[in-house]
């Protein structure tokens, strides 16, 4: 399976400054995901990244809060814009294993806005 | 309108004990389902694919029944390790590949 090295692992940052946030995957892969987990919630995606496109996001999340790079297909970044402490969360990106194994996931980026 | 919806935690069980999750799943044109193990300040990793055909890894058994929309997760004679959050998940597949976690059961084994 595909080894992503995610970083940074945390960061405590002040409100309206950005983060940008770097996952980087061992092997070359089609599509990269980038979710949010907010304490005590679940997993909920923000955006897939085409590697040569542009993401597309889910309901509720925005291209200029969450702009995203995919410069090639092992590397991909999210930005968090303007924070406010309504973003502090926990950030992953993801990629799949292969067609029903599963996906795996980065460490995490565990974001404070103070 | 939850989608994936797991057993409210948390489950507090002795070693030695066996456990079963339930999730039920809302969205008939899922297709791929999964069962992933979430550790304390942790990423989720992937514990086991479920098939309909139900499948077996060691202490481990899912089992899929796509008529009720229904997963489970058994797992036999537990042990301190298995203390987690456990979470179902589902994929739409089609193109889509979005997965859509329940919101994860906490499973707490004791000495």
């Amino acid at each position: 399976s595909a080894v992503i090295s995610q970083k940074p692992s945390r960061d405590i940052c002040q409100r309206g400054t950005s983060l940008t946030i770097q996952c980087q995957v061992d092997s070359q892969v089609t599509m990269m995901f980038w979710y949010r987990q907010q304490p005590g919630q679940s997993l909920t995606l923000i955006a897939t990244a085409n590697q040569g496109s542009e993401a597309t996001y889910e309901s509720g999340f925005v291209i200029d809060k969450f702009p995203i790079s995919r410069p090639n297909l092992t590397f991909s970044t999210l930005t968090v814009s303007n924070m406010s402490p309504e973003d502090s969360s926990i950030y992953l990106c993801s990629v799949e294993v292969g067609t029903h194994y599963g996906y795996t996931f980065g460490s995490g980026t565990r974001l404070t806005v103070v | 309108r939850k989608e994936v919806e797991q057993d409210p935690g948390p489950f507090n069980v002795p070693e030695g004990a066996t456990v079963a999750f339930n999730c039920t799943y809302s969205n008939s044109a899922s297709q791929s389902f999964f069962w992933y193990r979430q550790d304390c300040r942790k990423e989720p990793k992937l514990l086991m694919s479920v098939y309909s055909s139900g499948n077996e890894d060691g202490r481990f058994t899912a089992q899929l029944n796509r008529a009720s929309q229904y997963i489970s997760l058994l797992i036999r004679d537990s042990k301190l390790s298995d203390s987690a959050t456990y979470l179902c998940v589902s994929s739409s597949g089609a193109g889509s590949y979005q997965l859509t976690f329940g919101k994860g059961t906490k499973l707490s084994v004791i000495p």
